[in-house]
């Protein structure tokens, strides 16, 4: 089957704009998480959704961050009045439960300029 | 708060050789640990999981160890290949069981 699929592959935006990028998990996958890789760095978490339950938003940088599923299926996160430390490349992840090996999307590379 | 080390952000070795990764937490011992493996422009990829009353798993040319003594995992690879040349990531699960913890993770280049 489909494995994750993000889109746009590739953003670059200016300064102030707002962004938002999408995240296509695997069907049946209950669990989807974003996080966030900058450059030559590790994997940061920004955020979790299990089901229905409230998201664990603890590992969002700033307000300017925010992020919405609709039950188990697409996710949006979105970026306000983006700044040049923003740019990065930001990561889907889900995984059929909570804790479970996850599977990754190819990332949407984000550059602000 | 758990941290994650990965030994070093790069190994260089000579193929047919085995190279060993090693991933170190500082805190609490996670239910279970897992190796990624990323290449340059995609999404990590999930290679082994071991779990904390296991001390070895392998896959093929893969070999894991997990020790929670010395709050350690080994990651092998052996007769390594220059196709093994990638980023290999070590996670572990943070204590509220719902989100992976990722090390920067060890570039590995396999030279022929």
């Amino acid at each position: 089957g489909a494995g994750v699929s993000q889109s746009p592959s590739n953003k670059v935006t200016e300064k102030g704009k707002d962004v938002e990028l999408r995240c296509d998990p695997i069907s049946g996958h209950t669990a989807l998480y974003w996080y966030r890789q900058r450059l030559g760095q590790g994997l940061e978490f920004l955020i979790y959704f299990q089901g229905n339950s409230a998201p664990d938003k603890s590992g969002l940088p700033s307000d300017r961050f925010s992020a919405e599923r609709t039950g188990e299926s697409v996710s949006t996160l979105t970026i306000q009045r983006t700044q040049q430390e923003d740019s990065a490349v930001y990561l889907c992840a889900s995984s059929p439960y909570t804790g479970e090996t996850q599977y990754f999307g190819p990332g949407t590379r984000l550059l602000v300029l | 708060s758990q941290k994650i080390e990965q030994n070093s952000e790069a190994l260089n070795i000579q193929e047919g050789k085995t190279a060993t990764l090693t991933c170190n937490y500082t805190n609490y011992s996670p239910a279970y640990l897992q190796w990624y493996r990323q290449d340059p422009g995609r999404g990590p990829v999930f290679l082994l999981l071991i779990r904390e009353n296991e001390k070895e798993k392998r896959k093929e040319r893969l070999k894991v160890t997990f020790d929670t003594t010395l709050k350690q995992s080994l990651f092998h690879i052996t007769a390594s290949q220059p196709a093994d040349s990638a980023t290999y990531l070590c996670a572990l699960l943070d204590q509220a069981g719902t989100a992976l913890i990722f090390g920067k993770g060890t570039t590995l280049s396999v030279s022929s």
